[in-house]
């Protein structure tokens, strides 16, 4: 059991655009900015796209956007394309000088 | 340009011990935090434990303490991760990677490595 919860699958067509969500408790997203997402596709390295709760690395195009309300992170892709096909993992500083990853949510193009 | 590669992993027997190592290049490794992360064939990311970037200061996941030890070697843009009384729920591939800002720990990481498996089993 992962300590933030994400929806084991999401889906869309190209074009449109898809939330991921990711919740935690008071003690750790609902308390600090510290939320991360990172990207990965089948047998490669995670790559962040998120920091800070709505923050972007240069280089990380801006259909990639995040959001927190409460205990709940967002990662919200629009423009659906097909290479954004991967699994998708939110972090969040766990309050406790450590780190809580979501269980992970596979993103399919339809 | 950044790179992190890790190296160490292997079959390895429950109960042993074995070293993982996360060479470092392409920016000023003194200047950066590192973590461990691992994952579980088939399953999702699992913090393990981040280094400051003077080793001052180690932080591990409540699963691993008193099992795993987080180190470095500035003088060879290496981070370490010694694992030991190894269970078979270790079977992950260990990926080693950095903070993005200098000087600071701040629980999330830029750049990731390509990992090192670790298989324990009899």
């Amino acid at each position: 059991q992962s300590a933030l919860t994400q929806p084991p699958s999401a889906s869309g067509s190209p074009g449109q655009s898809v939330t991921i969500s990711c919740t935690g408790t008071i003690t750790d997203v609902g308390r600090y900015n510290s939320v991360s997402w990172y990207q990965q596709h089948p047998g490669k390295a995670p790559k962040i796209l998120v920091y800070d709760v709505t923050k972007r690395p240069s280089g990380v195009p801006d259909r990639f956007s995040g959001s927190k309300s409460g205990n709940t992170a967002s990662l919200t892709v629009s423009g659906l394309q097909a290479e954004d096909e991967a699994d998708y993992y939110c972090s969040s500083y766990g309050g406790t000088n450590n780190v809580l990853f979501g269980g992970g949510t596979r993103l399919t193009v339809l | 340009q950044v790179q992190v590669v890790e190296s160490g992993g292997g079959v390895v027997q429950p109960g042993r011990s074995l070293r993982l190592s996360c060479k470092a290049s392409g920016f000023t490794f003194t200047n950066y935090g590192m973590h461990w992360v691992r994952q579980a064939p088939g399953k999702g990311l699992d913090w393990v434990a981040v280094i400051s970037n003077d080793g001052s200061t180690k932080n591990y996941a409540d699963s691993v303490k008193g099992r795993f030890t987080i180190s470095r070697d500035n003088s060879k843009n290496t981070v370490y991760l010694q694992v030991n009384s190894l269970r078979a729920e270790d079977t992950a591939v260990y990926y080693c990677a950095k903070e993005p800002h200098q000087w600071l720990v701040e629980y999330y990481c830029d750049y990731w490595g390509q990992g090192t498996l670790v298989t324990v089993s009899s």
